[in-house]
């Protein structure tokens, strides 16, 4: 089993429609979670920083932890065309030690359709 | 947020040789790292590049096959060695930034394809 499942998609959507992108992990240690887009041909750009449980809000872009159920999930309102790329998930245990162990989801292309 | 580069961003070499790949960073950062994205598959960390030391490599990987330099706290070096067509990728380097703690910045990748 995989420490963190994403599903690859793809997910097409049309413009204007709310996104639910989402990812479940094993590890209980886990206590610092990111989002990054990914466009084609693209390096990875950090899209959201969550540390520990709750909602962080980011303009169309909100974030979600949840621990007890070892479940992420990012939505997008009002989504673009733009949006169009790939959303990875990331996690990190807590701790200075760990410093560098980011495990990533698979990711999850999303096509916005004018 | 810190803007890296790298180089070359793409080749196509053939299988038994060697490819350098460079990662420039604008500021000077304590922890760089490495990561192979395969075709369909997550992110995957090579390597932990440290000034002054022996890189730290991740299981599965090890320094012949993907020596390490890191001689300053703005560069670092990836060679893929002796490369087969399973080394076709994309490799990223990262760093870590301390402001969100805990998170890393990409550069662009370089994508390789061994024939």
């Amino acid at each position: 089993q995989k420490e963190v499942e994403q599903d690859p998609g793809p997910l097409s959507v049309p413009e204007g429609a709310i996104v639910s992108l989402n990812c479940t992990y094993s590890n209980s240690a886990f206590q610092y979670f990111m989002w990054y887009r990914q466009y084609s041909r693209k390096g990875p750009e950090l899209l959201m920083y969550t540390y520990s449980s709750g909602n962080k809000e980011d303009g169309r872009f909100t974030a979600q932890v949840d621990k007890s159920s070892k479940y992420i999930s990012l939505f997008i309102r009002d989504s673009q065309p733009s949006d169009s790329a790939t959303y990875l998930c990331a996690m990190s245990p807590y701790g200075s030690s760990n410093t560098g162990k980011l495990i990533f989801g698979q990711g999850t292309t999303l096509q916005v359709k004018p | 947020s810190a803007v890296i580069s790298q180089k070359p961003s793409r080749d196509i070499c053939q299988r038994g040789t060697s490819l350098t790949i460079q990662c420039q960073v604008d500021s000077q950062v304590t922890m760089m790292f490495w990561y192979r994205q395969q075709p369909g598959q997550s992110l995957t960390l090579i390597a932990t590049a440290n000034q002054g030391s022996e890189a730290t490599y991740e299981s599965g990987f090890v320094i012949d096959k993907f020596p390490i330099s890191r001689p300053n706290l703005t560069f670092s070096t990836l060679t893929v060695s002796n490369m087969s067509p399973e080394d076709s990728s994309i490799y990223l380097c990262s760093v870590e930034w301390d402001r969100p703690q805990e998170t890393q910045y990409f550069g662009p990748g370089t994508r390789l394809l061994v024939l």
